[in-house]
């Protein structure tokens, strides 16, 4: 079965560092895939996604993440953190044989020192 | 724009009671979507609407759980009769037909059961 793995469950970088946001799929075949994020008190919203169009993929605010194949992995970075970065990111793929329904990794809250 | 809204914010009922969740999608979204993360766990995948019709309703838990979505527009979720293991927080998605694109998300409804 496709699963998601996020590695770490909470993340604390301080401002200014690199945010590094791992994100491990199972898969053959390379799928659609997002990087969605939560605020405080907020819904689930979209960061970035890929389709298959380009391996490095640009997002919102800054984020970034790139496609390896062969590492079976869809990192998410982002140079410099600010502390309105801080909030829950949740990697998604698509299922492979419904193209809509999402499986989803368990989350990681990214926690930023001052 | 208005985006995904759900109704209520949050829900506290006693075990055996019956709680209904509503979902309003964005305009003109045909494909409608119910989530759930119980706490500590992944977003796990209930169920998904094309127009009216229930396309994939794999992931609901058992027959308490009644999802219906009238003249395909807005969507109700309704639990009946409630266990403690419902508890969580219940995500409404929509999105347009494109596999594999975004699916935009409410802010969600907490549900607690005592």
């Amino acid at each position: 079965a496709q699963s998601v793995t996020q590695l770490g469950s909470h993340v604390s970088v301080s401002e200014g560092a690199l945010v590094l946001l791992r994100c491990n799929y199972s898969s053959s075949v390379p799928p659609y895939l997002f990087w969605y994020v939560q605020y405080p008190n907020q819904g689930l919203q979209l960061l970035l996604k890929y389709t298959s169009a380009a391996t490095l993929v640009k997002g919102i605010n800054g984020f970034e993440a790139e496609f390896k194949k062969s590492e079976t992995s869809f990192h998410l970075t982002k140079p410099s953190a600010h502390m309105s970065d801080a909030a829950e990111y949740f990697c998604a793929v698509v299922r492979l044989d419904s193209n809509y329904q999402l499986i989803w990794g368990a989350g990681t809250k990214l926690i930023i020192k001052p | 724009e208005a985006g995904v809204t759900q109704f209520p914010s949050h829900s506290v009922i006693e075990k055996g009671q019956t709680v209904t969740l509503r979902c309003d999608p964005i305009s003109g979204h045909d494909n409608l979507y119910w989530y759930r993360r119980v706490m500590g766990k992944e977003i796990k995948f209930l169920l998904h609407f094309v127009k009216e019709s229930k396309q994939d309703e794999s992931g609901m838990p058992n027959n308490r759980f009644l999802a219906e979505r009238t003249g395909g527009t807005y969507s109700t979720l309704k639990v009946q009769p409630a266990e403690l293991e419902d508890s969580g927080v219940y995500f409404c998605a929509s999105s347009l037909g494109t596999p594999g694109g975004e699916q935009y998300f409410g802010p969600g409804t907490r549900l607690t059961v005592t």
